[in-house]
C-alpha cells in the first residue's frame, strides 16, 4: 500500500517570502502521479499542481513549483512571493492506476495528513 | 466549470439514525468518490464508483454504503450513525482526464 507523509503540520510565512512544504511517499510502483491540493478556509479543495513520475522536469504553475526527487521519493512544493490568499491546508497526494477484476482500470488518490500554511503580513 | 455540489454543509444526527449524504456533479464524470476528512489524518477514501451501479471499497468502508443509480449522483449512506462517524465528508468527481479530481464543498456531520 502507498503511504504519503507530510511531516510539517503547520507552517508560517510572511507575505512576499518563499516557503517550501515537504512531502515524501512510499511505493513500489514506477508509474504514478503526484499532486498538491489546496484547501482554503472555505473548504473547497482545488488542485495546485501535478507531476507525472515519468517526467524528469519539475512541474511549475506560476508561483508554485515542485522539487520531485524520484529516487528519494520526495515531492516538495515551493510557493514563491507568498500571498495572503495562499493561506490554506495543503495536501500532497499520490495516484496510480490498477485493474478492476477484468472490468477496466481505476485510479484513486492517497493523501497525506496535510500542512496548514499561514501567510502573515 | 465543473461543479460538484453536496446536499448539506452542516448536518446533525442522532446515534442510530440512517443518514444520507448526497453528491451531484454536472460534468458527466464517470468516477465519483467519497472521503472523510479528520484533523491529523488527512483525507481517507470511503468508497468510489467508476460507473453507474458500480462501486469499489476504499480504505475505510466499514459502517458505510453507497448508491449510484444515475451518473451524476453518488450517495453515501450511514446505515446506523455512530459518534465516531462525526467528521467532514467530501465528495469528488473525475472525468476521463486522469489528472484532476474536483471536490465538493463538504458536509460537516455531527452525530450526537
Amino acid at each position: 500500500a502507498q503511504t504519503v507523509t507530510q511531516s510539517q503540520p503547520e507552517m508560517s510565512v510572511q507575505e512576499a517570502e518563499t516557503v517550501t512544504l515537504s512531502c515524501t511517499y512510499d511505493t513500489s510502483e514506477s508509474n504514478y502521479y503526484l499532486f498538491w491540493y489546496k484547501q482554503p478556509p472555505s473548504r473547497q479543495m482545488i488542485l495546485v499542481i501535478r507531476q507525472e513520475a515519468y517526467k524528469q522536469q519539475n512541474a511549475t504553475e506560476n508561483r508554485f513549483s515542485v522539487n520531485f526527487q524520484k529516487a528519494a521519493k520526495s515531492f516538495s512544493l515551493k510557493i514563491s512571493d507568498s500571498q495572503l490568499g495562499d493561506t490554506a491546508m495543503y495536501f500532497c497526494a499520490f495516484m496510480k492506476h490498477y485493474v478492476l477484476d477484468h472490468t477496466g482500470t481505476a485510479s484513486k488518490l492517497t493523501f497525506g495528513t496535510g500542512t496548514r500554511l499561514q501567510v502573515t503580513l | 466549470d465543473v461543479k460538484v455540489t453536496q446536499s448539506s454543509r452542516y448536518l446533525v444526527k442522532r446515534t442510530g439514525e440512517k443518514v444520507f449524504l448526497e453528491c451531484v456533479q454536472d460534468m458527466d464524470h464517470e468516477n465519483m468518490f467519497w472521503y472523510r476528512q479528520d484533523p491529523g489524518l488527512g483525507l481517507r477514501l470511503i468508497y468510489f464508483s467508476y460507473d453507474v451501479k458500480m462501486k469499489e471499497k476504499g480504505d475505510i468502508p466499514e459502517g458505510y454504503s453507497v448508491s449510484r443509480e444515475k451518473k451524476e449522483r453518488f450517495s453515501l449512506i450511514l446505515e446506523s450513525a455512530s459518534t465516531n462517524q462525526t467528521s467532514m465528508y467530501l465528495c469528488a468527481s473525475r472525468g476521463t482526464s486522469i489528472y484532476e479530481q474536483f471536490f465538493g464543498p463538504g458536509t460537516r456531520l455531527t452525530v450526537l
